[in-house]
């Protein structure tokens, strides 16, 4: 594997389901992160871990739980999703100790939730 | 805080004829701006970057932009373009030495034939 990979890449669950991402990078990098991308709204940011420990969690709902156990693994665990919570999630990951934080991206994983 | 406006969210252009994707930013400071394409069921991935080096970027597929600080813009182009462009190209902005990215809303590029 190369990259960044994200699984599974497509899932359904009900709104009392418990689920969880899967991302992993096999690019050497510091730090990962969890993006949101609905229909016409821009990439939000969620999560962001930096040498492990979480620097970034953008007012998200706490029924999103990220853990990083390692800097090559990332998780969002969900439950209790809402329908509105419906759309694809991206992976990312970057070298922080570069000048520029050029971030490389997983296929996504496209949550549909009934 | 940074910002990132990317002006019409679809452009049309024939096979062959030039791409603009427009690009206005704003920044505190001098920022690190890029380019992402997304083609339909998959992530990100990077055309191309500009760290302050030289203000006309190249990146793949033809594709290049140029970094204009009076206008505060970082307008991408094309001059041929080609079936296989069409997808949705997002335009991105970093302060320096900030792990995180702001992107703009999208724009979804179609290729008439």
């Amino acid at each position: 594997e190369t990259g960044v990979t994200q699984t599974p890449r497509h899932l359904v669950m009900g709104m009392t389901n418990k689920k969880s991402l899967k991302c992993e990078q096999h690019l050497g990098h510091n730090a990962m992160y969890w993006y949101k991308q609905s229909a016409k709204k821009p990439l939000e940011l969620m999560f962001v871990y930096n040498f492990k420990e979480q620097t970034e969690n953008n007012s998200v709902p706490s029924r999103f739980s990220p853990e990083c156990p390692n800097s090559s693994h990332l998780f969002l665990h969900l439950h209790t999703l809402q329908p509105e919570d419906s759309a694809l999630y991206l992976c990312a990951s970057s070298q922080i100790q570069d000048s520029y934080n050029e971030q490389f991206f997983g296929p996504g994983t496209r949550l549909t939730v009934l | 805080a940074q910002s990132v406006t990317q002006l019409g969210s679809h452009v049309s252009v024939s096979e062959g004829a030039l791409v603009l994707l427009r690009c206005n930013y704003s920044s505190s400071v001098p920022p690190y701006l890029f380019w992402y394409v997304q083609y339909p069921n998959q992530g990100l991935q990077l055309l191309l970057k500009y760290t302050s080096a030289a203000t006309l970027v190249k990146g793949i597929n033809g594709f290049e932009a140029e970094f204009k600080k009076s206008e505060t813009s970082f307008h991408l182009t094309k001059p041929s373009a080609h079936m296989s462009d069409a997808a949705e190209y997002f335009c991105a902005v970093s302060d320096r030495g900030d792990e995180k990215l702001t992107f703009g809303t999208g724009t979804r590029l179609t290729i008439i034939p």
